[in-house]
């Protein structure tokens, strides 16, 4: 099917540990976004990438890195894990504007926890 | 500060009433998403407004730009329709797409 596809879905690190999470979207959107959802919280922006090759910080980008090497692929890593990095994780991807509509297609999310 | 307002925050309704969530928010935008998250934490996409009404189904929604408010509404609210929904403005930062600022959800229960 069509969408957004995250991996993995769950995740358990100790402080200190890297990991790489890989959102893969097979509709061609020129647009990719990583975001994390604490609880009490709204979806926050951590980076976002306009185009293949290009990446941007978002609302909370420290402590997190990105990379775009293919348009369909969009790599969120967390080099040294802190506590505070347990969240839940969604990439979504959007399609340019065409007349009014900006289509977002958010991914099944990534529950990490960091001990 | 880019600020998005939903109220209520939990709302608990008997099978069949009327729904209306509200959302307000702090500065001109181009665009606004309501979005629906599951129990099992999936986010889906339910409209994209700019200006007016939307109706897909049983779902409302209103949009006017100069109040900078938006309302979704559920007519005959089910059981399936308990979700936590989500406003999300498209605000004019971050490039010329501009970028989502999320409010913290409305958690809807529909008992029957």
């Amino acid at each position: 099917n069509a969408g957004v596809t995250q991996t993995p879905k769950f995740r358990v690190l100790k402080t200190g540990q890297s990991m790489t999470l890989l959102c893969a979207q097979d509709m061609n959107h020129e647009y990719m976004y990583w975001y994390r959802q604490d609880p009490g919280m709204g979806l926050r922006l951590i980076h976002y990438s306009v185009g293949e090759g290009t990446t941007a910080k978002g609302e909370v980008p420290d402590g997190y890195n990105v990379s775009r090497l293919k348009k369909q692929n969009f790599l969120l890593g967390l080099e040294s894990a802190a506590p505070s990095q347990t969240s839940v994780y969604f990439c979504a991807s959007s399609s340019q504007a065409t007349g009014e509509y900006y289509g977002y297609t958010f991914g099944s999310g990534t529950r990490l926890t960091v001990v | 500060k880019n600020e998005v307002e939903q109220s209520p925050q939990n709302l608990t309704a008997q099978e069949g009433e009327f729904i209306t969530i509200n959302c307000s928010y702090s500065v001109g935008i181009s665009a606004l998403h309501w979005l629906q998250q599951h129990p099992g934490g999936g986010i889906v996409s339910l409209f994209m407004l700019s200006s007016g009404k939307k109706k897909h189904g049983r779902l409302i929604a209103t949009i006017n730009i100069q109040e900078k408010h938006s309302s979704l509404h559920i007519t005959a609210s089910h059981p399936r329709d308990s979700a936590v929904y989500i406003c999300a403005p498209l605000f004019p930062y971050g490039g010329s797409q501009g970028n989502l600022i999320f409010g913290k959800g409305t958690k809807l229960s529909v008992k029957p």
